[in-house]
Formats: structure tokens, C-alpha cells, sequence
């Protein structure tokens, strides 16, 4: 089992551009959490995605959007980066139907926008 | 929504010694609360965790203790080993509510072999 796999590891972005991150979740797991952690902070809660929906947000802009495939894959879109959206995403994966079991962490997407 | 603190955000001790980092949660709903030991450049990984029904909790060298009452929760690591090196983070959230949690802002450990 690869754990929870994210892609790419490193991305380089100019203002303005809009950027696709992604996630494929553990096996077995169905509930996918996306964070942000900006340098010498703890994640922050984006989103949450289930049975293909946003289930839950956390205090994001619009401009950060997302999807979950039926094979329970996750991207994150991110419109119009700032500089201030430079920062290590974080997917993390559950599975759905348990009480509050270990969520693992994919070793996340380093975005710098310059 | 849930704020949780985090104290010291750095911690300097020599290898042998105790640790503690402690953490101070607002909402009383919150019921689990889990510890992730991240090192450079690795993803976040769970040490342990804790929830409300329980006062403390031991793994080995580990153990995490809970007041309820006054909202806060706390990291002991005894015998540090420089592997202990790492930025810890405590984070809150509500059984049933997956992986949908509240960090803290993170506490550097340095083990001073």
C-alpha cells in the first residue's frame, strides 16, 4: 500500500495562473481533506470531499476549488494565485464509517508562487 | 470555530530529558485530539492521540494528558533521543468528523545529543 500519494512534489507558478493539485487517497479510505500550511505554521483547514462532494470548508476564498473522482482521487484548483498561496499542500485521507480513526497525510505539494 | 494554542513554539532540551508541549482549545464540542510529529520535508504523522473520555494516555516513552474541564492538553516525552527532533503539532477535532482537524501552530524540538 503506497499511503497516500500526492502530485507534484514541487511547483513553480507565476502570479495570476490558476494551479491543479493532486491527491490519491490510501487504500481504502474515501474521505479526502485538503490543508494548507503556510512556513512555520500548522495546516489549515481547505476542504473536505466525500462521495464526490464538498462536504465541509474551511475559511478559503472561492478561488480555491475542488473535485473527487469516483475512485476517490482528489484534486485541488487553485484560480488567480496570490503570493501569499505560497505554502506545502496537505491531502489527507479517512475512511468514511468509522469513528475518528488515524487520518494519513500525503507528504504534500510544495507551491512557491513568484 | 475551534482556535487551539500551542506553547513553546520552540523547545531546546538535552538528550535524556523531558519534554512537554502544551495545547489550550476553545470549543467544548471537540472530543479528539491527536498529536503529529512532522520532520523536515516528510509529511505529518500521527504519535498519538487522545479523546475526551479519557485523562491520559501512554506509549512508551509518549504519553498525552487531557483536562477538560480547563480545555487543554499536554505532550510528555520523557528520555529524549535526538530522533525526537522534530516540529510537533496538537490538533483538535469531533469523533465522527474524520479528518477534518484544528492545528496548532507547532512546537520545534531540538535534542541536544
Amino acid at each position: 500500500d503506497a499511503g497516500v500519494t500526492q502530485s507534484p512534489t514541487h511547483l513553480i507558478k507565476t502570479r495570476g495562473q490558476q494551479v491543479t493539485l493532486r491527491c490519491s487517497p490510501k487504500s481504502g479510505h474515501d474521505t479526502v481533506s485538503w490543508y494548507q500550511q503556510a512556513l512555520g505554521q500548522g495546516p489549515q483547514f481547505i476542504f473536505q470531499y466525500y462521495e464526490e462532494e464538498e462536504r465541509q470548508r474551511g475559511n478559503f476564498p472561492d478561488r480555491f476549488s475542488g473535485h473527487q473522482f469516483p475512485n476517490y482521487s482528489s484534486e485541488l484548483n487553485v484560480n488567480a494565485l496570490l503570493l501569499g498561496d505560497s505554502a506545502l499542500y496537505l491531502c489527507a485521507s479517512s475512511p468514511e464509517g468509522r469513528v475518528n480513526t488515524e487520518a494519513f497525510f500525503g507528504q504534500g505539494t510544495r507551491l512557491t508562487v513568484v | 470555530g475551534e482556535n487551539v494554542e500551542q506553547h513553546p513554539s520552540t523547545l531546546s532540551v538535552q538528550e535524556g530529558d523531558s519534554a512537554v508541549i502544551k495545547c489550550t482549545y476553545s470549543d467544548s464540542a471537540s472530543n479528539y485530539f491527536p498529536w503529529y510529529k512532522q520532520e523536515l520535508g516528510k509529511r505529518p504523522q500521527l504519535i498519538i492521540d487522545i479523546r475526551s473520555n479519557v485523562g491520559e494516555k501512554k506509549d512508551q516513552r509518549i504519553a498525552v494528558t487531557l483536562n477538560k474541564t480547563a480545555k487543554h492538553f499536554s505532550l510528555h516525552i520523557t528520555e529524549t533521543q535526538p530522533e525526537d527532533s522534530a516540529v510537533y503539532f496538537c490538533a483538535a477535532s469531533k469523533l465522527y468528523n474524520f479528518n477534518k482537524f484544528y492545528f496548532g501552530s507547532g512546537t520545534k524540538l531540538n535534542v541536544k545529543p
